[in-house]
């Protein structure tokens, strides 16, 4: 079974200062890796996703993340954050076990200060 | 106009009542999944269907129901709320026909409370 763990549950960043934010994942075959971000009072939106090919994925409002097999991670980065960023980040794994089964994280909220 | 909506977005009620969480979406897609998000622990799976027809339970359906009542819509009951209950709800859905790259896309939640 797959799992993923994020290991900061809160990160403060200064407004324009660089971000990564960790995921781990456990998985016996070739894993699609999924980020999600939630800002306050809102659902879950899709920054970017990895299923195959280039390792460095380039998602939504300037994210990236970079799939690395041999450390089973796939860090999600941004060279500026701006404090419309801060939300909490959300990690998923994807098995396809008949269908997409997505297993999450438990989150990282990101603060910006000023 | 929003891809997957639920309602309502916000729910108080109180212990043995029965509620009914509402899905709907306009993405055409056959795949529709119901999570519960609790804080600390991320989304946990409740139930999943491929369509109508085709119903699933997921990681933790114990207390819930639910009904696909057209390939649109997909609803969420608990019989008898508990304040255990009480959570985040989201509601997904994805298509089958995007293979190898399927995804799931969340609508903006519905945020009950069992007193």
């Amino acid at each position: 079974a797959q799992s993923v763990t994020q290991p900061d549950i809160h990160i403060t960043v200064s407004e324009g200062a660089s971000l990564e934010l960790r995921c781990n994942y456990s998985y016996g075959a070739t894993p699609y890796l999924f980020w999600y971000v939630q800002s306050p009072g809102q659902g879950l939106q899709l920054l970017l996703k990895y299923f195959s090919g280039d390792t460095l994925v380039q998602g939504i409002k300037g994210f990236e993340a970079e799939f690395k097999r041999s450390q089973s991670s796939f860090n999600l980065r941004k060279p500026s954050v701006h404090w419309s960023d801060a939300a909490e980040y959300f990690c998923a794994v994807g098995a396809r076990t008949g269908f997409q089964k997505l297993v999450f994280g438990t989150g990282t909220r990101l603060l910006v200060s000023p | 106009d929003a891809d997957v909506t639920q309602t309502p977005r916000n729910r108080i009620t109180k212990t043995g009542k029965r509620i009914m969480l509402e899905c709907s979406q306009t993405k055409g897609h056959d795949r529709m999944y119901w999570y519960r998000q609790d804080p600390g622990l991320g989304l946990r799976l409740i139930y999943y269907s491929f369509d109508v027809k085709d119903i699933n339970k997921g990681e933790i359906s114990d207390g819930y129901s639910v009904s696909r009542q057209a390939q649109a819509k997909f609803s969420l009951s608990l019989e008898s709320a508990i304040p255990n209950q009480t959570a985040l709800y989201f509601c997904a859905t994805s298509d089958v026909r995007d293979r190898d790259q399927e995804t799931q896309y969340f609508g903006p939640g519905t945020r009950l409370l069992v007193l």
